[in-house]
């Protein structure tokens, strides 16, 4: 079955550094999403990017991250000066054509500013 | 604005026995999907059901069943005869096209099925 991947699945990282997540989406899917969790609480909508641009982002979405489509395969969420409350569970996700159909999650990757 | 609630933090029940979770949403629009989630305690977020506004006909997929109804603004999940494999943090989410069809999730129930 299909998934979605994500590297690493932990990081450590210093406060100030930057970090890279990246995430490998269902090969059909057209929309890749970036969730997060903090520990503990619910899981949060980051951003959303279709047709090589973004189509949704939140408001914790700000300057400090930006996504990419590196490649035909590849989707990454850069934190580019990470603070120590960027510490959360990041989630890749992807549907085929929007929310209209399933939105599958990756089994995320563990970040951890110290 | 759209929200989700989720009113129950925590719930332990005993193998065998059934178990609902309630899941309450807000939303003016007229199109928008509901789905459940469960995340074991490995992490990741597994995908249950997906129902759109249109759909109000219950479903059951073995010991899951669900019942969603437009006039209480609910979608409640039950699972029959739980199991300690059910333990989990389950997660109701609402989309809809006014948000890009983000996914707003509830803060999620925390199942304990204990021996």
């Amino acid at each position: 079955e299909p998934e979605v991947t994500q590297t690493p699945s932990h990081q450590v990282t210093q406060m100030g550094q930057e970090v890279i997540l990246r995430c490998v989406p269902i090969s059909n899917h057209l929309y890749f999403y970036w969730y997060r969790q903090i520990l503990g609480q619910k899981v949060e909508f980051l951003v959303s990017f279709y047709n090589n641009e973004i189509s949704e982002k939140s408001e914790i979405f700000d300057d400090q991250f930006s996504v990419e489509r590196p490649d035909g395969s590849n989707f990454t969420l850069k934190i580019r000066s990470t603070k120590l409350e960027d510490s959360a569970m990041y989630f890749c996700a992807s549907s085929l054509t929007g929310a209209r159909n399933t939105i599958y999650f990756g089994e995320g990757s563990w970040l951890t500013v110290v | 604005a759209q929200k989700v609630t989720q009113a129950q933090t925590e719930i332990s029940v005993v193998e065998k026995e059934d178990v609902t979770l309630d899941c309450v949403y807000e939303t003016r629009d007229t199109t928008y999907y509901l789905f459940w989630y469960k995340q074991p305690p490995s992490g990741e977020l597994v995908f249950l059901i997906r129902r759109n506004s249109f759909d109000e006909q219950n479903e059951i997929s073995g010991r899951y069943s669900w019942n969603f109804q437009k006039s209480t603004s609910s979608f409640n999940f039950t699972i029959t005869a739980s199991q300690v494999v059910d333990s989990a943090v389950y997660f109701c989410a609402l989309s809809v096209a006014n948000s890009g069809y983000a996914l707003n999730f509830g803060k999620g129930t925390s199942l304990l099925v204990t021996p």
